[in-house]
């Protein structure tokens, strides 16, 4: 069973462009997370969708937008890329939405802002 | 919101040694609780969870232990190998709808052969 796979892997952008980020899940998981890691900030949560719809946000700013289509692959947008926007962003899978099922980590996209 | 702590940030122990790494959690609410071990390159990866309801769980070399009165929850691994290190990170979780998970800032574990 393939595992959550993410693209690009690596990905270099200049302050100010925009970027977007895909994720295709485990086949027939449903919910889709987003997390962005950095050395300073650790492992924080950006926002989940489930069935194409945003289920929970965490708090970072508009220019962090997301979408989820109807075969579960989510995609993340950054706009107006900062330089603190440098992190490595990961995306996981579960069966369903909420607090009861675990969830599967991709290997992450590695986001350098110049 | 929820705030984790999690100690120490680097465990540095011999083979063969236990390592025990504690996190602490503010929200009450919270109630699902797991442990993952991140690799370098990798993308974490859940080793053992706990929920509310439950005191203790074991699997094999890896334990966690979970006191909702003092709201602090450990992982314990024995026996520990080289190839146990690796960053981990432990989380808490509400449930319901909104179940925004928090994370602990992490330990690099470093098993010396």
């Amino acid at each position: 069973k393939a595992g959550v796979t993410q693209t690009p892997r690596y990905l270099i952008k200049t302050r100010g462009q925009q970027v977007t980020l895909s994720c295709s899940p485990i086949s027939g998981h449903r919910s889709v997370s987003w997390y962005q890691q950095t050395p300073g900030q650790g492992l924080q949560f950006l926002f989940e969708y489930f069935s194409e719809t945003q289920r929970n946000k965490g708090n970072f700013p508009g220019r962090f937008s997301g979408r989820q289509f109807s075969n579960s692959r989510s995609e993340m947008n950054v706009s107006t890329l900062e330089l603190g926007d440098s992190a490595l962003y990961l995306c996981a899978s579960s069966w369903t939405s909420g607090a009861r099922d675990e969830q599967f980590f991709g290997p992450g996209t590695r986001l350098t802002v110049l | 919101g929820e705030n984790v702590e999690q100690h120490p940030s680097t465990l540095s122990v011999q083979e063969g040694d236990s390592a025990v790494i504690k996190c602490t959690y503010s929200d009450s609410a919270s109630n699902y609780f797991p442990w993952y071990k991140q690799e370098l390159g990798k993308g974490p990866q859940l080793i053992i969870d706990i929920r509310s309801n439950v005191g203790e769980k074991k699997d094999q070399r890896i334990a966690v232990t979970l006191n909702k009165t003092a709201k602090h929850f450990s992982l314990h691994i024995t026996e520990t190998q080289p190839e146990d290190s690796a960053v981990y990170f432990c989380a808490a979780r509400g449930a319901g709808g909104s179940y925004i998970p928090t994370f602990g800032r992490g330990t690099s574990l470093i098993v010396h052969p």
